[in-house]
């Protein structure tokens, strides 16, 4: 069975830049798994940040980006605040109608 | 504006049955393909499952498969997951979300399912 990995944690400092990562267990993530990121704080509901690799979301600061680096979808943040601090998500598309979460980032800004 | 609006949810003994809603708005229901993701509390985001945007070949996460089949009622605007054989891995919060280039893209506030006896 396929998984997806992430850091499951990364810490940056107020105004640095981080990159956080997602592989799969078996293989190389293309654009062709569609990756897309996710933004979480604590009982709140998902907010979408990247999709199709590379695509901001509507009301998305452009210190957010997405790209291919290596074998691995990868979300960088910059100019890092305060208020990045979340946990974030990808998801793979794996083709034939199905997706698959990675297990999470837990950032922190400090 | 888009907006997602998730109901259904509650206690629920192990082996029993419910069925979710997500009433969605602000966008052109019929030409958008709709997800169902889960998270159980703590722990991270899971897929469940997709609908196309006409309702054909839905698609789970093997996790579900056999015990939850997505629907949607597009005169409704509304999109369900019933939800058969529940069981205590089961609890979780359940999002509905707009698909969007192959992504889950607007999400709506959750519902909580609590599988217990």
């Amino acid at each position: 069975q396929t998984v997806v990995t992430q850091e499951p944690s990364f810490s940056v400092s107020p105004g640095g830049r981080v990159t956080l990562t997602c592989g799969l267990s078996s293989g190389s993530v293309s654009t062709s798994h569609n990756p897309s990121w996710y933004q979480q704080t604590p009982g709140q509901a998902p907010r979408t940040l990247i999709y199709s690799t590379n695509t901001r979301s509507s009301g998305v600061p452009d210190r957010f980006s997405g790209s291919i680096f290596g074998n691995k979808a990868a979300l960088t943040i910059t100019g890092a605040q305060a208020d990045d601090e979340s946990d974030y998500y990808c998801v793979l598309y794996m083709g034939t109608g199905i997706w698959v979460f990675g297990g999470g980032t837990k950032l922190t800004v400090l | 504006q888009v907006q997602l609006l998730e109901s259904g949810g509650g206690v629920v003994q192990p082996g029993r049955s419910l069925r979710l809603s997500c009433v969605l708005s602000g966008f052109d229901f019929s030409r958008y393909g709709l997800h169902w993701v889960r998270q159980a509390p703590g722990k991270g985001l899971q897929w469940v499952a997709v609908i196309p945007h006409d309702g054909s070949n839905p698609y789970y996460a093997d996790s579900v498969k056999g015990r939850v089949t997505i629907s949607r009622d597009n005169s409704k605007n509304t999109l369900y997951l019933e939800m058969n054989s529940l069981r205590a891995e089961d609890t979780a919060v359940y999002y509905c979300a707009r698909d969007l280039d192959l992504s889950p893209d607007f999400w709506g506030q959750g519902t909580l399912v609590t599988v217990s006896s």
